[in-house]
């Protein structure tokens, strides 16, 4: 079955350590994105890549570093110099990176910093 | 992304039709108008688009005034699974632009028995 995959689904850490979310498609899609969620909230853009090896700031990516090594493959590095970290993160691609291609999501982790 | 308005919450009888509205009074002749729905802590999921013409798929039916400034979905039997949060997006299509997701609150949906 072809979709996107981001585990862990829950995901704790200290304070102070950097984390990183998987997020895996199979879908061919060129472009894939970041995006967080807070409680009651809407999503917010994290990063975004409409290709291997190029990806773009969204509207909150202090404090956050992604890496587009292949088609596939999107990782997402929390760091310790994210101030409020704990959050819902979901990961999604498209056919194109361009407006207008539907976006695809994953199931999200769910990341919790004590 | 032009602003959307959303009723923050609706109930509706199970194998009712739910008729979700949504205000695009700012809407551009090249905006679509896209809807996602959420279930709890999962991942978003599409639903419909449409530009000015109504639309409909196996999910649901977009309905969207002759101005385009607002629109409704409608899912014509609603069961309990279909209990979730629904966003209304308007975006541009094709402008070459990188795309971008702006979601703001939606509205709640619950059926009930």
């Amino acid at each position: 079955d072809g979709g996107i995959t981001q585990s862990p689904k829950y995901l704790f850490r200290k304070e102070g350590q950097n984390v990183t979310l998987s997020c895996e498609q199979n879908l061919n899609h060129d472009a894939m994105y970041w995006y967080r969620q807070d409680p009651g909230q809407g999503l917010r853009l994290i990063y975004y890549s409409q290709i291997v090896n190029d990806f773009q700031k969204g509207d909150i990516a202090e404090g956050y570093s992604v890496s587009r090594e292949k088609k596939e493959s999107f990782p997402l590095t929390v760091t310790s110099a994210q101030k409020n970290p704990t959050a819902f993160y979901l990961c999604a691609s498209s056919i194109r990176g361009l407006a207008g291609y539907e976006q695809y999501f994953g199931p999200g982790t769910r990341l919790t910093v004590t | 992304d032009a602003k959307t308005t959303q009723p923050p919450s609706m109930d509706c009888a199970e194998g009712r039709a739910a008729n979700l509205p949504c205000n695009h009074s700012t809407i551009s002749g090249n905006e679509y108008v896209y809807w996602y729905r959420q279930i709890h802590s999962q991942g978003p999921q599409y639903i419909i688009h449409g530009l000015k013409n109504n639309e409909t798929n196996e999910m649901a039916s977009l309905i969207i005034t002759e101005d385009r400034k607002s629109s409704t979905l409608i899912l014509p039997h609603a069961t309990l699974r279909d209990t979730a949060v629904y966003y209304c997006i308007v975006r541009p299509l094709y402008t070459g632009t990188a795309s971008k997701l702006t979601f703001g609150t939606g509205t709640r949906l619950q059926v009930t028995l």
